[in-house]
């Protein structure tokens, strides 16, 4: 079974230049999630998605970052303009279930954004 | 605001002893609580969770300790091997709805675990 996919996998770009990171979950999760991991942190949670409902973007920085998963399958993150201290490393997540199953989180590999 | 803390940034242990990575939390709304091993350019890749009905889960080399009353979990591998060197999050989430913590998963900030050969 193939696991979370994310491209790219490193993303250099300038300040207020935009980007977007694209993540395919596994298979039959309905479940997805966006994450950011800064250096020597934890992930946060920045949006997750139930299907094609974003149902908690509470943490998503919403004047420059917006996400989208139109056919409740693949996702796309987007951050425009980027600035200096977005660069972190952009983790993607999916889970089988909704509402009490979604305890078990799997991870892509993630992409790492350097914004110069 | 850090509801889920490990305190210890690093640990070295011997390869056949015991590693105890340590986790604490303030959210008393969390109810299921996870490990994460991650390895240099890899994704968290999930190792063992815990109810908060329970104070003990096992799996193989891996035992997961809750101490609800503490707030306190602690994750044991052992033995310990020269391939278990990584970064361990510990990670918690509430999974009763109603509340500001339902469903999301909050990670602590990671504990780098070396192991000697």
């Amino acid at each position: 079974e193939a696991g979370v996919v994310q491209s790219p996998r490193y993303k250099i770009i300038e300040k207020k230049q935009p980007v977007a990171f694209w993540c395919n979950p596994i298979s039959g999760h309905n479940t997805l999630y966006w994450y950011r991991q800064n250096l020597g942190q934890g992930p946060e949670l920045l949006i997750r998605y139930e299907n094609e409902e974003a149902v908690d973007d509470s943490q998503l920085p919403k004047d420059r970052f917006s996400a989208e998963r139109l056919k409740g399958v693949d996702s796309t993150l987007k951050i425009q303009p980027a600035e200096l201290g977005d660069s972190a490393v952009y983790l993607c997540a999916s889970s089988s279930g909704t509402g009490d199953h979604q305890e078990t989180q799997y991870f892509g590999p993630g992409t790492r954004l350097l914004v110069l | 605001d850090q509801q889920v803390k490990q305190n210890s940034p690093s640990l070295s242990v011997q390869e056949g002893r015991i590693s105890i990575l340590n986790c604490d939390y303030t959210n008393s709304m969390f109810d299921y609580f996870l490990w994460y091993k991650k390895y240099p350019a890899e994704g968290p890749t999930f190792l063992i969770s815990i109810s908060s009905i329970k104070d003990k889960n096992e799996d193989g080399r891996f035992t997961v300790f809750l101490n609800k009353s503490a707030k306190h979990l602690s994750l044991h591998i052992v033995p310990s091997q020269p391939g278990d060197s990584a970064v361990y999050f510990c990670a918690a989430i509430c999974l009763q709805a109603g509340g500001t913590s339902y469903g999301k998963l909050t990670f602590g900030q990671g504990t780098i675990l070396t192991v000697h050969p």
